[in-house]
């Protein structure tokens, strides 16, 4: 079946450094999705990428879709300790399917 | 947060005993889903619902049944709960007026049952 995999597992980063975590698909996606989820809550949706190349900004966050829509990064300039947490990307065929996620600590 | 409220919040059981838990949403959506999330595995569907009685099996459906009598409410049952079954349970839906347009969902505060 259709298979998400995300890399890395977990990053530690110092305040300020950047963060980059990478997700990959077995097969051809119609879009892909990204969530964050802070320690001890729930995934809140993030932003949606649907065409091929597609590279969208929020604020420090950096997301791209790859051109043949299998492969996304998400990327942070200049972590602050309210990034914290894990992210998560989904690809859709129908349903979601996510990732396992990357978890994100940030020292201060 | 969508609308969206899981209850119980927190559970604790023992192995062979029933256990439902609930989503409850107020603005109508059509579709609903259960996820489950574990160390490792991140969030893995269980079974979903696009409206009244209509429903369908997930990634891991063993060990698991659901129902949709309203539209506002979407059970997760065990019928007969295991250790394996130790997890956070996430409902989530999609938007009414945005299914066919987009897939993102929206999910609820979750569900943390323990089986012992």
């Amino acid at each position: 079946g259709q298979q998400v995999m995300q890399i890395p597992q977990y990053q530690h980063v110092q305040e300020g450094e950047d963060f980059t975590t990478y997700c990959n698909s077995s097969t051809t996606l119609s879009n892909i999705q990204w969530y964050k989820q802070r320690p001890g809550g729930h995934p809140v949706f993030l932003i949606q990428l649907v065409k091929s190349g597609e590279v969208k900004k929020q604020k420090r966050l950096t997301f791209q879709f790859g051109e043949a829509k299998k492969n996304s990064s998400l990327h942070i300039t200049a972590t602050q300790t309210t990034d914290v947490g894990t992210y998560f990307c989904a690809g859709s065929q129908g349903n979601l399917i996510f990732g396992k996620g990357t978890k994100l600590s940030v020292k201060p | 947060d969508a609308g969206i409220t899981q209850s119980p919040r927190h559970k604790v059981t023992e192995t062979g005993t029933p256990v439902t838990l609930r989503c409850h949403q107020t603005e109508n959506h059509r579709y609903m889903y259960w996820y489950r999330q574990d160390p490792g595995h991140g969030l893995r569907l269980i079974h979903y619902s696009y409206g009244v009685k209509d429903t369908d099996k997930g990634e891991v459906s063993d060990g698991y049944s659901v129902s949709r009598s309203k539209t506002e409410d979407f059970l997760l049952t065990l019928e007969s709960a295991t250790s394996s079954q130790t997890s956070v349970y996430f409902c989530a839906i999609l938007p009414a007026g945005l299914a066919g347009l987009t897939d993102t969902q929206y999910f609820g505060p979750g569900t943390r049952l323990t089986v012992l």
